[in-house]
């Protein structure tokens, strides 16, 4: 069965340095998909990023960028230059090919952005 | 941009009583999904649906039942609910490997805060 797996529970940070969240997944699947998600303190959760796992370039998006390492099953989330608004949880998801509507997240970090 | 309307924001029930939770979209998403959210959990898979008719269990579906009478609407029912069931519910909608693949998401509602006493 898909898993996905965030060791890091909270994460502080200066204003302008780079972040890196961590993500491990479990899954049988040779394609897969992966993502990642933003909630900010009001509780809205928005789409930020996907790799898709037959995809050997890592994911790029704004200030946002992915580390896709396949043979470690590893997804993490770069942040560069971070801004105070990039306070927030972020989780880590992944979709399987073979089942194909059935999306699960991680447990989610929670980054602090400090000036 | 993607709608997803959750109803109500805000429920406090009683044990042992039903409480549905709703939730509409205007996407025309095929997909459907319902999610708690829990303090050392995160996102937790409750039901979810791949069109009107359909809904399929999730990792934790166990004192719940959903419900998708049409494309637009996917309803969370607890028959029984219990004080472990007092959580955030999200509701999500998507489209996975459907029109517009590359810009595969889910689009979230706004969470139902649901409290049983």
């Amino acid at each position: 069965a898909q898993k996905v797996t965030q060791t890091q529970t909270s994460i502080s940070v200066m204003e302008k340095t780079t972040v890196t969240m961590d993500c491990v997944y479990e899954t049988q699947d040779s394609s897969y998909f992966l993502f990642w998600y933003k909630q900010t303190a009001s509780g809205e959760i928005v789409f930020l990023i996907r790799q898709d796992s037959y995809k050997k370039e890592n994911a790029t998006v704004g200030h946002y960028s992915l580390n896709f390492q396949k043979p470690k099953s590893s997804i993490g989330l770069i942040i560069t230059a971070t801004q105070i608004e990039d306070s927030a949880v972020y989780f880590c998801a992944m979709r399987e090919s073979s089942n194909t509507d059935k999306v699960v997240f991680g447990t989610g970090t929670r980054l602090q952005v400090s000036p | 941009e993607a709608a997803v309307t959750q109803s109500p924001r805000n429920k406090v029930a009683v044990t042992g009583g039903k409480v549905t939770l709703s939730c509409n979209q205007t996407n025309n998403h095929n997909n459907m999904y319902w999610y708690r959210q829990d303090t050392g959990h995160g996102l937790r898979l409750i039901h979810y649906s791949y069109g009107a008719g359909s809904t399929e269990k999730g990792d934790i579906p166990d004192g719940y039942k959903a419900s998708r009478p049409s494309q637009e609407n996917f309803s969370l029912i607890l028959e029984l609910a219990t004080p472990s069931q007092t959580s955030v519910y999200f509701c999500a909608s998507g489209d996975p490997g459907g029109e517009g693949f590359s810009n595969e998401r889910l689009f979230f509602g706004h969470g139902t805060k649901l409290s049983v006493l």
